[in-house]
C-alpha cells in the first residue's frame, strides 16, 4: 500500500526559507521508473507543479522560477525533500508530495497535503 | 510551456446526465494525459491515465479519449459523488502542467 504524508511549517515569514519533507511508504525510490514530485494549489486556484526527483537522481523543476527551488531525497530514510527560498504571500497554498510512476500512470498516488501560509 | 486549456470552466447538471469535459494542450502530446478529481479539502484523485486507461477502483462511468492536442473526459451517468472539480494534467514533456479545472455543481 503506498502513502505519502507531507510535514513542514505550517507558517513562514516573507523572504524566509520553507522546507518541506514527504516522508512516503510502500514503495522505493531505488526502483527504476519511480519518482516523487511536489505540486501546490493556493486557495480557490488549480494545481501547479513544482518539482519531481526520479530513482536516478534526475530532477525537473515547473514552470515556477525554478531558482528558488531544490528538490533532494533520501531513500534510507524514504524521504524527499523540497526547500524554496525567499517565500513571497502569493506562495501560500496547500503543498502535495506525489508518487510518479514514470511513463505509466504520472502521479498516481498523492499525500493528503498541507497549507502553508505565507504571512508577517 | 504546454498550455491545457479545459471548457467548460464551470457545469452544471443534474444527476442521471452524461457529462463531457474537454481538454486542449497547445501542441501535441501523445497520450500522456491525466485526469483527476477533486472534491474541496481533498487530494487530487486520478481518474484517467495515458488519455483512457482506467485507474484501478474508479468507476467505469468514466472514461476518458483522445490523442494529440483533444480530450474528452466522460461521466456517463453523473452521480451525487461525482459533483467535484476535475483537472486535465499533461506529463508528456516537461515543466509538467494542468489545466485550469472545471467544477461540476449540482443544477
Amino acid at each position: 500500500q503506498i502513502t505519502l504524508k507531507e510535514s513542514g511549517p505550517t507558517l513562514v515569514k516573507p523572504t524566509q526559507t520553507l522546507t518541506l519533507t514527504c516522508t512516503f511508504s510502500g514503495f522505493s525510490l531505488r526502483t527504476r521508473g519511480v519518482g516523487v514530485g511536489w505540486i501546490r494549489q493556493p486557495p480557490g486556484k488549480a494545481l501547479e507543479w513544482l518539482a519531481i526527483i526520479y530513482w536516478d537522481d534526475d530532477k525537473r523543476y515547473g514552470p515556477v522560477l525554478k531558482s528558488r527551488f531544490t528538490i533532494t531525497k533520501d531513500t534510507s530514510k524514504n524521504q524527499v525533500v523540497l526547500t524554496m527560498t525567499n517565500m513571497d504571500p502569493i506562495d501560500t497554498a496547500s503543498y502535495y508530495c506525489a508518487h510518479i510512476n514514470w511513463r505509466n500512470s504520472g502521479a498516481d498516488y498523492w499525500g493528503q497535503g498541507t497549507l502553508v501560509t505565507v504571512s508577517s | 510551456d504546454i498550455q491545457m486549456t479545459q471548457s467548460p470552466s464551470t457545469l452544471s447538471a443534474s444527476v442521471g446526465v452524461r457529462v463531457t469535459i474537454t481538454c486542449r494542450a497547445s501542441q501535441s502530446i501523445s497520450s500522456w494525459l491525466a485526469w483527476y478529481q477533486q472534491k474541496p479539502g481533498k487530494a487530487p484523485k486520478l481518474l484517467i491515465y495515458k488519455a483512457s486507461s482506467l485507474e484501478s477502483g474508479v468507476p467505469s462511468r468514466f472514461s476518458g479519449s483522445g490523442s494529440g492536442t483533444e480530450f474528452t473526459l466522460t461521466i456517463s451517468s453523473l452521480q451525487p459523488d461525482d459533483f467535484a472539480t476535475y483537472y486535465c494534467h499533461q506529463y508528456n514533456s516537461y515543466p509538467w502542467t494542468f489545466g485550469q479545472g472545471t467544477k461540476v455543481e449540482i443544477k
